[in-house]
């Protein structure tokens, strides 16, 4: 079945430092797939999605490009902030699953000033 | 447009109580699926409808929960009897289907937290 591996948490990164968590992705089909973010108390909002192999997803500075022969969805960002603090969750919806959405296990970022 | 809203916000219950939460999707989203989070398990999917018609309970724990969806723009997740390891946040996300228009993408609610004493 479809899975979703992403890094554990917590990172802890300075101010203006690079982000990458890593994202690696198991489906039978072809998935769309999708960086998903969530402020403390809030639900989950979509931060960026590709569709198809080599698409590059971008929103807020942040990047991740769908790589099929490496099956990876990485999340990178230049210069993060202290308001970039949250969880993050990689995650994929396949046509042959139904459209049903699995999510990885998220990772927390705490960004220090 | 509103987004989707969920009620209540906040539950706090005693073992052996009803607990009934709602969801109200988006407009026009034909997709609706309930998620629990927890610290343990993370984001677990435990059922979603198409068009009002229940697709895959697959994740549904057990036979206490059972969730319905009478109309297009409403939905409920009922635990009964509750139980302590029933605590969670609770989701509800929409989303707009079909082959062309579909990417998948989820909508959610703010989440309804649940303490079950």
């Amino acid at each position: 079945g479809n899975s979703v591996t992403q890094m554990e948490g917590p990172v802890t990164l300075s101010e203006e430092a690079f982000l990458t968590i890593n994202c690696t992705y198991t489906a039978t089909g072809y998935p769309s797939l999708f960086w998903y973010v969530q402020y403390p108390g809030e639900g989950l909002q979509l931060l960026l999605k590709a569709t198809k192999a080599d698409d590059k997803g971008s929103n807020k500075g942040f990047e991740a490009t769908y790589r099929k022969e490496t099956t990876s969805f990485h999340l990178e960002k230049g210069s993060v902030q202290v308001s970039d603090s949250a969880v993050y969750f990689c995650a994929l919806s396949d046509q042959t699953g139904g459209f049903k959405t699995i999510f990885g296990a998220g990772t927390r970022l705490f960004v220090k000033a | 447009d509103a987004g989707v809203i969920q009620s209540p916000r906040h539950e706090v219950t005693e073992m052996g109580q009803e607990v009934t939460l709602r969801c109200k999707p988006i407009s026009g989203h034909d997709y609706l699926f309930w998620y629990r989070q927890t610290m343990m398990r993370g984001l677990e999917l435990l059922i979603y409808f198409n068009n009002n018609v229940p697709i895959d309970d697959s994740g549904m724990p057990e036979d206490r929960f059972s969730a319905k969806m009478p109309n297009a723009s409403f939905s409920t997740l009922k635990i009964q009897p509750s139980e302590p390891r029933d605590s969670a946040v609770y989701f509800c996300a929409s989303s707009l289907g079909g082959l062309v228009a579909n990417t998948g993408e989820l909508f959610f609610g703010e989440g309804s937290r649940l303490t079950v004493l």
